[in-house]
């Protein structure tokens, strides 16, 4: 069965910190691995890897994919309250649906 | 920045109805896909279409379900006998590359209560 599993679950933490959020799959013929912000409703997306990109940044957010451990991770630096969200990993499969297997998300909770 | 939009919102219904949600993808997109997100746990693979007709379906969606593209912007969603297990926020999704690792954007999503 595909697996997609995150950690932690959840995390607090406060203005300035950094944080690293953890994404780790089992699935068959893997394609891409991509990380969502989900705030009140639809996520939102952040960025796509894949064995042709496995590091992208895009301002305090960055993140690499580890396709020998099967793992990703997503890294926020100077963290903003505004970054108070769930980060949704996402894997998604070479088949003829391109459907994606989500974690159970990291709810990341930043206080002032 | 163009965006995937969805109708209604919220929708409530009778168990047993008839429900269809509604969705625009992205102009330019050529895969269309739902998922759903039962209250408090993950997003959950429906189906996947392009080309006018399915690509891929999970188990979930069984006979009660159908997806129609009616004309060049609409993407349905019907489920035809509603039960309790259908309560859950529905996502719509494109992307723009056929067969290949293409982001898939989320539409706002619709809320089903089914009472």
């Amino acid at each position: 069965e595909d697996k997609v599993v995150q950690s932690p679950l959840s995390l607090v933490v406060h203005e300035g910190d950094t944080v690293t959020l953890n994404c780790s799959y089992e699935v068959t013929n893997f394609r891409s691995l991509l990380w969502y912000k989900q705030e009140k409703k639809a996520p939102t997306f952040l960025f796509m890897l894949t064995s042709s990109g496995i590091e992208k940044k895009s301002g305090r957010l960055s993140s690499i994919l580890d396709k020998k451990e099967l793992s990703s991770i997503l890294n926020i630096t100077a963290t903003q309250t505004g970054d108070s969200a769930i980060y949704l990993c996402a894997v998604g499969q070479k088949s003829s649906g391109d459907k994606l297997t989500f974690g159970t998300g990291t709810r990341l909770a930043v206080r002032p | 920045e163009p965006e995937v939009t969805q109708t209604p919102s919220h929708q409530v219904t009778q168990m047993g109805q008839e429900v269809i949600l509604r969705c625009v993808p992205i102009s330019n997109h050529l895969y269309f896909y739902w998922y759903r997100q039962i209250l408090g746990q993950k997003v959950e693979f429906l189906v996947s279409f392009y080309n006018n007709e399915i690509s891929e379906k999970s188990e979930i969606f069984d006979d009660q379900f159908s997806v129609e593209r009616p004309d060049g912007s609409n993407f349905t969603l019907k489920i035809r006998s509603t039960k309790l297990e259908d309560s859950a926020m529905y996502f719509c999704a494109s992307s723009v590359l056929a067969g290949g690792p293409g982001e898939q954007f989320f539409g706002p999503g619709t809320r089903l209560t089914v009472l």
